[in-house]
């Protein structure tokens, strides 16, 4: 079965810094698509960034990155020029190629500071 | 993307009623999810809802609990059945589109149910 973690639960930042959230993920396929999602506390979920798994190249949306390492399992988000509106708990999510289900990490709740 | 809107964005509910949620989307698709929020926690997946046939339910989860409609492309229902305390969660629904490229899925602002 396949399991995503986020072992950070809380983070901060300053405003315009640079953070990394971290999120790790088991399992035994080789295709399939990763998501970060933003929920800010209005509870309105956004996509901010997908990944697929053989695209050996990083994905990006503006100031958002991520790390993608395939063979440590491994897919962190990078927000870069930390913003106020970026306050918002983060979910890892895992989906396998072909199906609609996701798999979703407990979050990483982060908080940019003025 | 989808616009998607759910009502009531949030209720207060007697312990042993029922509350219907809806979920209204702008434009046809092919998929609707149902998913749970409970306090503090990640997103776990209720059920689908199949336009014209009974929802395919996730383990854990029974449709006498959880009784779910899809009339059309655009709309479905969630009723969260005989509740208890146990049930004061936020309720989001999702879509995805045909042709998305990833499978991924747009998500409504929820409903925030508490239960006493």
């Amino acid at each position: 079965a396949q399991t995503v973690t986020q072992s950070q639960p809380e983070m901060s930042v300053q405003e315009a810094e640079t953070v990394t959230l971290s999120c790790t993920y088991d399992t035994s396929e080789n295709n399939y698509y990763l998501f970060w999602y933003k929920q800010p506390p209005s509870r309105q979920m956004i996509l901010v960034i997908r990944q697929e798994a053989y695209k050996q190249q990083n994905a990006t949306e503006n100031r958002f990155s991520v790390n993608f390492q395939k063979a440590a399992k491994s897919f962190s988000l990078k927000i870069s020029d930390s913003q106020l509106g970026d306050t918002a708990m983060y979910f890892c999510a895992f989906m396998t190629s072909g199906t609609y289900k996701y798999i979703f990490g407990t979050g990483t709740r982060l908080k940019v500071l003025a | 993307s989808a616009v998607i809107s759910q009502k009531p964005s949030r209720d207060i509910c007697q312990r042993g009623t029922s509350l219907t949620i809806q979920c209204q989307v702008d434009s046809q698709v092919t998929m609707m999810f149902w998913y749970r929020q409970q306090p503090g926690q990640s997103l776990t997946l209720i059920a689908t809802a199949n336009q014209g046939s009974e929802a395919t339910y996730e383990s854990g989860f029974v449709i006498d609990k959880f009784p779910i409609s899809r009339p059309n492309l655009t709309f479905s229902t969630l009723t969260v059945s005989n509740m208890s305390p146990e049930d004061s969660s936020i309720y989001l629904c999702s879509v995805r589109k045909a042709g998305a490229i990833y499978n991924e899925q747009f998500f409504g602002p929820g409903t925030r149910l508490t239960v006493l």
